[in-house]
């Protein structure tokens, strides 16, 4: 049962062009999201979170947008830089349980 | 600077013997997880504690067990490996309080052969 969801296993996206990465999850009373991104032989490192009593984060050139209703988050990236390729998971919890589920991950390339 | 810190880094092991993943952390964390990373099936919870002396299951504790006697530590025991459990785990803690990140460690590689 995977209550949180990665669909597209990689993507690659030219650099200085957008980059849109998709996580959808099950459990409705998921309350706070997170992203990550992990480089080869490294731990997951947080890059931006968002509460769902909000619908839109944005960190510098990263905006996390969250839906609800359809229980869809999206990360995107503007400018995408060959520095951007990773893998990249987005997580979910609920507030009190402290229990952080991750999804499958996607694997970006920046292509040069 | 710390943070999480995992030993051993790399392990080979052979079916049906044991070992303990070690981690600790110096950020006074209430909140300590170990993930396991699986190709193309992203990180999976094993078991996570909210404090010293108590422990929960995630979503693949079989054939692992935990303890938190102090809030710095937090090891992982394999009692009998198997071939399954060959993957990358990893060791994360946290605050408490909402709106936390949980921090990862650099990840101990397992082997079973």
């Amino acid at each position: 049962d995977q209550q949180v969801k990665q669909n597209s296993p990689s993507l690659s996206v030219q650099e200085g062009r957008i980059s849109i990465l998709n996580c959808d999850y099950t459990n409705s009373m998921f309350d706070y999201f997170l992203w990550y991104k992990k480089y080869p032989a490294e731990g997951p490192t947080f890059l931006i979170s968002i509460s769902s009593i909000k619908d839109k984060n944005e960190d510098g050139r990263f905006t996390v947008f969250l839906n609800k209703s359809a229980k869809h988050l999206s990360l995107h990236i503007v400018p995408s830089q060959p520095g951007d390729s990773a893998v990249y998971f987005c997580a979910a919890t609920t507030s009190g349980t402290y229990k952080y589920i991750f999804g499958t991950g996607t694997r970006l390339k920046v292509l040069a | 600077n710390a943070g999480v810190t995992q030993t051993p880094k790399f392990r080979i092991l052979k079916i049906g013997q044991s070992m303990t993943l070690q981690c600790t952390q110096d950020m006074n964390h209430n909140y300590m997880y170990w993930y396991r990373q699986d190709p193309g099936m992203g990180l999976k919870l094993i078991y996570y504690s909210v404090g010293a002396g108590i422990t929960d299951k995630g979503e693949v504790p079989n054939g692992y067990n935990v303890s938190r006697s102090t809030t710095e530590d937090f090891p992982l025991r394999l009692e009998l490996a198997a071939p399954s459990q060959t993957s990358v785990y990893f060791c994360a803690s946290t605050h408490r309080g909402f709106g936390n990140t949980i921090y990862f460690g650099e990840g101990s590689w397992l082997t079973v052969v």
